[in-house]
């Protein structure tokens, strides 16, 4: 059984800029989530895929954005890029007909921005 | 909204001390609970869960009950180890509505321990 992957492990971009961040999800999962995890922080939710439409976001502007693929992978988008997006971004697969709706997390992404 | 409120740390102990981490919690009806863990430079891992009042999570000698009465999920270990040494998340899944397949995390607990 495959775990979660994502890509890249490390990014660098200036404010302003955009980036596109990638998560394969576990095999026969479904749902996607993606969560922002600033140094020193718990993680914060950002928004959650099922079915490739978004299912419930958190407290982010709409420069973050996101798509799940008909293979269950999912792509960030962030746009405009500030300093204070310089975090370890994290997507955890699921399967949502679960009850709990237990989810798997990747590695991350390490963003900085400059 | 949910939230989840964890002891404040960090947390230092000697190998084979007895561990305690605080976590409270806010949230509507009957959420789900979970510890997860942190080691340096990786993602996160599901320590333990339990999904309904009264039930004990647990695993690699880590414990945590569910109590509904005082919305709490502290986690316990009765003797710690060097590789223990890492950052402890608490964190729940709400009942339903908004809240659904939303993780709600603590600001996490960074624990060492020394030999």
């Amino acid at each position: 059984e495959t775990g979660v992957t994502q890509s890249p492990t490390h990014l660098i971009k200036t404010r302003g800029q955009q980036v596109t961040l990638r998560c394969s999800s576990q095999s026969g999962h479904n749902t996607v989530s993606w969560y922002q995890q600033a140094l020193g922080q718990g993680p914060q939710f950002i928004f959650q895929y099922y079915r490739e439409e978004e299912n419930g976001r958190g407290n982010f502007p709409p420069r973050f954005s996101g798509l799940q693929f008909p293979n269950y992978s999912s792509e960030l988008n962030v746009n405009a890029l500030e300093l204070d997006d310089s975090a370890l971004y994290l997507c955890a697969s699921s399967f949502r007909d679960r009850a709990y709706n237990e989810q798997f997390f990747g590695p991350g992404t390490r963003l900085t921005v400059l | 909204g949910d939230s989840v409120t964890q002891m404040e740390g960090p947390v230092t102990l000697s190998e084979e001390a007895f561990l305690t981490i605080n976590c409270t919690y806010t949230a509507t009806g009957y959420p789900s609970l979970f510890w997860y863990v942190q080691y340096p430079g990786e993602g996160l891992q599901l320590l333990l869960k339990a999904t309904k009042a009264d039930d004990k999570g647990s695993n690699k000698g880590f414990e945590a009950t569910y109590r509904k009465e005082t919305t709490s999920f502290h986690l316990e270990k009765g003797s710690v180890q060097v590789s223990d040494s890492a950052v402890y998340f608490c964190a729940l899944i709400g009942a339903g509505g908004t809240s659904y397949g939303k993780l709600t995390f603590g600001q996490g607990t960074i624990l060492t321990v020394h030999p």
